[in-house]
């Protein structure tokens, strides 16, 4: 089953907007992690944000969690049609070290 | 480093046929894992090993399944016999995290189709 679960399953803006992602989980995580995954491609790690983190920037890229709410934010500030892609958010669960993805969100930058 | 090397990209079998699925994680990481991608059920943990050694087979579907480490820069991923069911993107991931690199870093995939 999924641990994850990303809101909305789709979205669509214009370039030059800010895009945000949702997630949210189930158990006590170790870390959660946000990936990218381009049409027909593997995925990609964006960046990573430990259990007793707030909130992480990593350039355009800006992650928050709230694990009291089990939840988790990806805002993608000033959209290119580049960031058009798939992005997953993934979990690693207290005392293991797999990643359990959740079923993504598609992304699409209107040029 | 070259990353995550899987192979073949692209692979079209008939129904009943042995199928191995290849790849080479990246020098040093310790950790390997299989994931398959489908549109129904998304991304799946097959199994994952830990310096060669398997840790959790859990996600495996069933017999027709298995996987094999025989060194830390090899493994393979078969499907035996192959059904339609089995059509799906294949992934293999490799992981360092005994260095604090705790992201994965993912192979380009490998397409099965199972006609």
């Amino acid at each position: 089953s999924q641990q994850g679960e990303e809101d909305p399953q789709a979205l669509s803006i214009q370039e030059g907007e800010n895009a945000t992602m949702n997630c949210s989980y189930k158990t006590s995580i170790n870390n959660l992690q946000w990936y990218r995954q381009n049409s027909g491609r593997g995925l990609v790690h964006l960046i990573l944000i430990r259990s007793n983190e707030r909130e992480k920037h990593s350039g355009r890229l800006r992650v928050t969690l709230d694990t009291s709410k089990k939840s988790s934010s990806l805002l993608i500030t000033a959209s290119r049609a580049a960031d058009t892609a798939s992005y997953f958010c993934a979990t690693v669960l207290q005392g293991a070290q797999k990643l359990v993805f959740g079923q993504g969100t598609r992304l699409t930058i209107n040029p | 480093d070259a990353g995550v090397i899987q192979s073949p990209r692209h692979e079209v079998t008939e129904m009943g046929q042995e199928v191995t699925l290849r790849c080479k994680p990246i020098s040093g990481h310790d950790y390997l894992f299989w994931y398959r991608q489908t549109m129904m059920r998304g991304l799946e943990l097959l199994i994952y090993f830990n310096n060669n050694v398997p840790i959790d087979d859990s996600g495996m579907p069933e017999d027709r399944f298995s996987a094999k480490m025989p060194n830390a820069s090899f493994s393979t991923l078969k499907i035996q016999p192959s059904e339609p069911r089995d059509s799906a993107v294949y992934f293999c991931a490799s992981s360092d995290p005994g260095q604090g690199n705790y992201g994965y870093t993912f192979g380009s995939g490998t397409r099965l189709t199972v006609v």
